[in-house]
């Protein structure tokens, strides 16, 4: 089943305690992102990649870092998280060949920092 | 001036009745997306449009490119229809995405 998995789905951490998210794809995607979601902000992107070894920022980078060693995997740091990083985390995959830009996302993580 | 603006914000029916939500852009694009979110939080794509229209069951989405306005219809609406909806365009010289702000919907028995 072509699906896109993030772990974990609920974290709760206090300031300045280094975590990871993980993302990973099935479906031999190129592009990859991540996405913050806010009430009243919408999803916003914080990171994406169009490759392996090619990453670059989104809308929001500040706090977060990522690194795209393997094509199928995604994953999304952040060093010394603070409660203004609270927020429901997508991941999301997709592939440009043949003019084919369907979005696929992951469950969400929620994040909540104390 | 959000590049990408969804209407309404709320939006309740009763069942059976005939949904629209609108979506402006005003950035170019390659493709605009129909996302439908549960109200579990997950995210799921119903339609990617680049032109013209597309229907899947009782959902309708249409674009018109000159205008930069996309539509979701849902025909004979259905309490499981509730969600929020969210429309995002793929901008064509950055292929980046940008979202509206969604559209909740509740329709009620």
């Amino acid at each position: 089943e072509a699906q896109v998995t993030q772990n974990p789905r609920y974290l709760i951490t206090v300031t300045g305690k280094k975590l990871t998210v993980t993302c990973s794809q099935n479906m031999n995607h190129e592009y990859m992102s991540w996405y913050r979601q806010d009430p009243g902000l919408g999803l916003r992107q914080i990171y994406y990649s169009m490759n392996v070894e090619v990453t670059d920022k989104g809308d929001v980078p500040e706090g977060y870092k990522v690194s795209r060693k393997e094509k199928r995997n995604f994953p999304l740091i952040l060093e010394s998280p603070s409660p203004n990083q609270t927020s429901l985390y997508f991941c999301a995959s997709s592939t440009r060949q043949f003019f084919s830009y369907e979005q696929y996302f992951g469950p969400g993580t929620r994040l909540t920092v104390t | 001036k959000n590049e990408v603006e969804q209407s309404p914000q709320n939006l309740t029916a009763q069942e059976g009745e005939f949904i629209t939500i609108n979506c402006s852009y005003s950035v170019g694009i390659s493709a605009l997306h129909w996302l439908q979110q549960h109200p579990g939080g997950g995210i799921v794509s119903l339609f990617m449009l680049s032109s013209g229209k597309k229907k899947h069951g009782r959902l309708i989405a249409t674009i018109n490119i000159q205008e930069k306005h996309s539509s979701l219809h849902i025909t004979a609406s259905h309490p499981r229809d509730s969600a929020v909806y969210i429309c995002a365009a793929l901008t064509y010289n950055t292929d980046k995405l940008i979202f509206g702000t969604g559209t909740r919907l509740q329709v009620f028995p």
